[in-house]
C-alpha cells in the first residue's frame, strides 16, 4: 500500500511569507508525527496527534507554528512570517499504534523548505 | 531533561564491523530504535529493543543495551557500501508517546 506522502517536496518561500506543509499518512494510522531536521542536524520534535488531538506540542519553535490534523488523517503544518532559521526538511512519520513500541515510525520523504 | 548523543561520523572499511554507540538519559524509556536515513529519502526503522532486553539480534544487526549506564550499541558485521547512510538512535518514554531522535551519526564505508 501507499506510504507516508508529503507534499511539497520542494518549497522555496520568501522571509515572511506564510507556507503550508502537508502530510498524508498511512490510511487507518492513529499517531501522526512531525519533525524537523536542519542541515548537520538530527530530527528536532515538533508535535505528535493522536487522532485529531495534539497531547504534546512542546517542540513548536514559537507561535509561528501550527498544525492540525483533521478526520484523523491529513495534517497540515503551518509557518507563519517565515524566518531563514525555518530553512529545514519538515518530515511527517505516522504510526498505527500509539505507545506501541513495536508499532514503528514510517517516515515520508520530507517537504525541503528554503527561505531565501 | 531529554537527551539522545551520538557520535557525528563512523568510518569503517568494507568488511569489517561497524558500531554505532548512542547514549539517552531518560531511564524510563520503554523501548529504544535504530533507524537508517538514506541519501534524499526518509527514515526507515532497522530494528528496536524493549527496555527489558540486554540484546537483539537480527541478520547482520545486534542491538546491545545498557539500561545501568543507558547505553545502546548497533553493530553492523561485514559492513557493505550499501551500509552507507546516517544511522539514527531514538527513545521513546514512557510517560508519554514523544519520540526523541539522536543527531545520526554517518556512516563511511572505505574500501
Amino acid at each position: 500500500g501507499a506510504g507516508v506522502s508529503q507534499s511539497p517536496s520542494n518549497k522555496v518561500t520568501e522571509k515572511g511569507k506564510d507556507v503550508e506543509l502537508r502530510c498524508d499518512p498511512i490510511s487507518g494510522h492513529t499517531a501522526l508525527y512531525w519533525y524537523r531536521q536542519s542541515l548537520g542536524q538530527g530530527l528536532e520534535f515538533l508535535i505528535y496527534f493522536q487522532g485529531n488531538s495534539a497531547p504534546d506540542k512542546s517542540g513548536l519553535p514559537s507561535d509561528r507554528f501550527s498544525a492540525e490534523r483533521t478526520g484523523g488523517s491529513v495534517s497540515t503544518l503551518t509557518i507563519q512570517r517565515t524566518q531563514q532559521e525555518d530553512s529545514a526538511v519538515y518530515l511527517c512519520a505516522s504510526s498505527s499504534r500509539l505507545g506501541q513500541g513495536n508499532s514503528p515510525l514510517h517516515f515520508g520523504n520530507g517537504t525541503r523548505l528554503t527561505v531565501t | 531533561g531529554e537527551d539522545v548523543e551520538q557520535s557525528l561520523f563512523l568510518s569503517v572499511r568494507e568488511g569489517d564491523s561497524s558500531v554505532i554507540n548512542c547514549t539517552y538519559t531518560d531511564s524510563s524509556s520503554t523501548y529504544l530504535y535504530w533507524y537508517k536515513q538514506e541519501p534524499g529519502a526518509g527514515l526507515q526503522l532497522l530494528t528496536y529493543i524493549f527496555s527489558n532486553m540486554d540484546m537483539k539480534q537480527d541478520q547482520r544487526l545486534t542491538v546491545l543495551l545498557n539500561k545501568k549506564d543507558k547505553h545502546l550499541s548497533l553493530r553492523i558485521a561485514d559492513t557493505q557500501t550499501g551500509d552507507s547512510a546516517i544511522y539514527f538512535c531514538a527513545e521513546r518514554y514512557s510517560s508519554a508517546s514523544k519520540i526523541i531522535f539522536g543527531s545520526g551519526t554517518r556512516l563511511s564505508i572505505r574500501p
